[in-house]
């Protein structure tokens, strides 16, 4: 069966830099959601879309968006990264805004 | 907003041991409560989940229970196997407002069964 997929896996970036993290959800589900998981931290919900719009904001600072695109995949770009920033980001898609499947994740290091 | 607790925070047990695991959830419109596993550097990994119109559910040597009045749902694995070690997070979906189901994780249960 057809899996979550982000790209890329892992990424290194230097401080103040961009990045762009994909994410493409298993096909005919609506709903996408972002997370973020420090080490040893239980994963923190970022944002989320339905049907191509934003429907949930967690704690996603102010440096970073997301959309959605018409063929239902979506990106987190990060601006001005910080150290902080370090962490492995998960998207998971649903197709019910109920149970939801985590894709392999991306793992990004900011130097 | 919605709040997870989870216990223990490490748990050790023999091959062939019970383990449970125990979650505590604070926002009474929360309605679905999931299990994941995670392997270190994998993603979670859905093992069970359970709705809040139903108080048990079963799937081969792993249950779940819920208590809505107390407002806690709880994990059970029997017959451990060391391939059952793994980090385990309970989390609660919020049903209220304009909620798409964003999920809320409890702290996370480092389970090592030990042949």
């Amino acid at each position: 069966a057809a899996g979550v997929i982000q790209s890329p896996r892992h990424l290194i970036k230097e401080k103040r830099e961009t990045a762009t993290l994909k994410c493409y959800p298993i096909p005919r589900h609506d709903t996408v959601y972002w997370y973020q998981q420090g080490p040893g931290q239980d994963p923190q919900f970022l944002i989320s879309f339905y049907e191509k719009m934003q429907s949930d904001k967690g704690s996603i600072p102010d440096r970073f968006s997301a959309q959605q695109f018409s063929d239902y995949h979506s990106e987190l770009n990060m601006s001005s990264l910080e150290l902080g920033d370090s962490a492995l980001y998960f998207c998971a898609s649903s197709p019910n805004k109920e149970t939801q499947y985590f894709g392999p994740g991306t793992r990004l290091l900011v130097l | 907003g919605e709040n997870v607790e989870q216990h223990p925070s490490t748990l050790s047990v023999q091959e062939g041991d019970s383990a449970v695991i125990k979650c505590t959830y604070s926002d009474s419109a929360s309605n679905y409560f999931p299990w994941y596993k995670q392997e270190l550097g994998k993603r979670p990994q859905l093992i069970i989940d359970i709705r809040s119109n139903v108080g048990e559910k079963k799937d081969q040597r792993i249950a779940v229970t819920l208590n809505k009045t107390a407002k806690h749902f709880s994990l059970h694995i029997t017959e451990t196997q060391p391939e059952d070690s793994a980090v385990y997070f309970c989390a609660a979906r919020f049903a209220g407002g304009t909620s798409y189901g964003k999920l809320t994780f409890g702290q996370g249960t480092i389970l090592t069964v030990h042949p």
